[in-house]
């Protein structure tokens, strides 16, 4: 099946800093991806969709300048939390779909990316 | 109301028992709907999807869908402790590439030896 591959899994930083999480579509491409942040015992919450080349759109009440969003291929989505503070701290998980995928109608989540901000 | 109501559970089921899930939706347009299964600290992973009314089956797994009564359930045939983990129900009320889910807060099955 298709590949997603999300990276860091794991990230632990200073409040203020920012921190950039990656997401790849190994074996084809994402015309279209998302992103999801999770709470603990939270279901997930999209944050933005994002199209290849185009700039993302974000959903209601998330920052767009605090979440930056870039899809510059149709492999690689980046998600950048700037100035990250303590109520950041979260479960980001990216998925994809896109033309090539083998599958109809299935999205294809990356690994995940657990955030912790001091 | 919520979009996508599902029961937090824990749900516990002894092994070999029949696991069932539910969910309801508001949204009378919703077009496809899809169970994930979540294992704490992963991302979610695609059980079953499902289109029309009526029931799907895939292996131990089966996803009955009623859009009169705005309900979709999963059941789980001779559980297994690996079963164990949160369910999450997810309706896309938009057709088209462009989708957009919306998620249920998941129901927690233990599946006990």
């Amino acid at each position: 099946g298709a590949v997603v591959s999300q990276h860091p899994s794991r990230v632990i930083c200073k409040s203020g800093t920012s921190v950039k999480i990656e997401c790849r579509s190994l074996d084809f491409q994402a015309t279209t991806m998302f992103w999801y942040r999770q709470f603990p015992k939270q279901s997930l919450m999209l944050m933005a969709t994002s199209n290849e080349g185009s700039k993302a759109t974000y959903e209601q009440g998330v920052e767009k300048d605090k979440f930056l969003i870039n899809h510059a291929s149709l492999t690689l989505s980046t998600l950048t939390v700037t100035s990250a503070h303590p109520e950041d701290s979260s479960f980001y998980i990216c998925s994809a779909e896109g033309f090539g995928a083998g599958e109809d109608e299935k999205l294809f989540f990356g690994s995940g990316t657990q955030l912790s901000v001091l | 109301q919520k979009e996508v109501e599902q029961n937090s559970g824990p749900l516990s089921v002894p092994e070999g028992a029949i696991a069932s899930l539910n969910c309801t939706y508001s949204d009378r347009g919703s077009q496809s709907f899809f169970w994930y299964r979540q294992y704490s600290g992963k991302s979610p992973e695609l059980i079953m999807s499902i289109y029309s009314n009526g029931d799907k089956e895939d292996g131990r797994f089966t996803a009955q869908l009623n859009k009169a009564s705005q309900y979709v359930s999963l059941l789980i045939r001779d559980s297994q402790p690996s079963d164990s983990a949160t369910y999450l129900c997810a309706v896309n009320r938009e057709a088209g590439n462009n989708r957009k889910l919306i998620w249920g807060l998941g129901t927690s099955l233990a599946v006990n030896p």
